[in-house]
């Protein structure tokens, strides 16, 4: 039973476009949301984070949207750039216990010029 | 120069060999974890150290063992293999078990032949 559904599985935005991937998750307990950024060859690094006592937080270019009630939160990338293209992973975790980051199958967000 | 560095980042191995996968982290945490990232799945989660206490994931195979000798050092030992475990397996580490900011190697490319 996957706990974290992510989607789309790849994307393909233009330059300058607004890149969108969602999350919906299944634990109400979890209370940490992160979401990491993989380019090829290098291990996920942590990109932006969010708690559900927010609906929005925003980091540069980089917002994540989180609707407590539909169990879902989404990374809104502005301004896609190809140094963007990487591979996204939402995840999901419960605080207070040992941290087991809960994973989504990942996004290939390809940026195109 | 990574906080989190594993060696060798590929390994060949047959499946009848012994090998073990080594991570260091020099971020001065203590808490430790294995995750295997297959293609299209999520980031599965192995094991967790924490303090020298181990924490295993009762799905993964006894032909996979790990190894934490100190709070900076964390082995995974691989013997008689599946070729359904290639993999990238990554190390990550946290300044405890109840910070859920885990930061990552790059990973150990692993194909069983």
């Amino acid at each position: 039973q996957q706990q974290v559904k992510q989607s789309p599985q790849s994307l393909i935005v233009q330059k300058g476009g607004i890149s969108i991937i969602n999350c919906a998750y299944e634990n109400t307990a979890f209370d940490y949301f992160p979401w990491y950024q993989q380019f090829p060859g290098k291990g996920p690094a942590l990109l932006i984070a969010i708690r559900p006592d927010v609906s929005e937080k925003k980091e540069g270019r980089f917002t994540i949207s989180f609707n407590k009630s539909a169990k879902q939160f989404s990374l809104h990338i502005m301004d896609s750039q190809p140094g963007d293209s990487a591979t996204y992973f939402c995840a999901a975790s419960k605080t207070g216990t040992a941290s087991k980051l809960t994973f989504g199958t990942g996004t290939r967000l390809q940026v195109t010029l | 120069e990574t906080g989190v560095t594993q060696t060798p980042r590929h390994l060949v191995m047959g499946m009848t060999n012994k090998k073990s996968l080594k991570c260091e982290q020099h971020l001065g945490h203590n808490a430790m974890y294995w995750y295997k990232q297959s293609a299209k799945k999520p980031l599965e989660l192995m094991f967790v150290y924490s303090l020298e206490e181990r924490v295993e994931n009762n799905s993964v195979p006894s032909r996979f063992s790990p190894e934490c000798p100190n709070s900076s050092h964390l082995f995974l030992h691989l013997h008689t293999l599946q070729p359904e475990d290639s993999a990238l397996y990554l190390c990550a580490s946290s300044q405890g078990t109840y910070d859920t900011e885990a930061f990552f190697g790059q990973g150990t490319r692993l194909t069983v032949v």
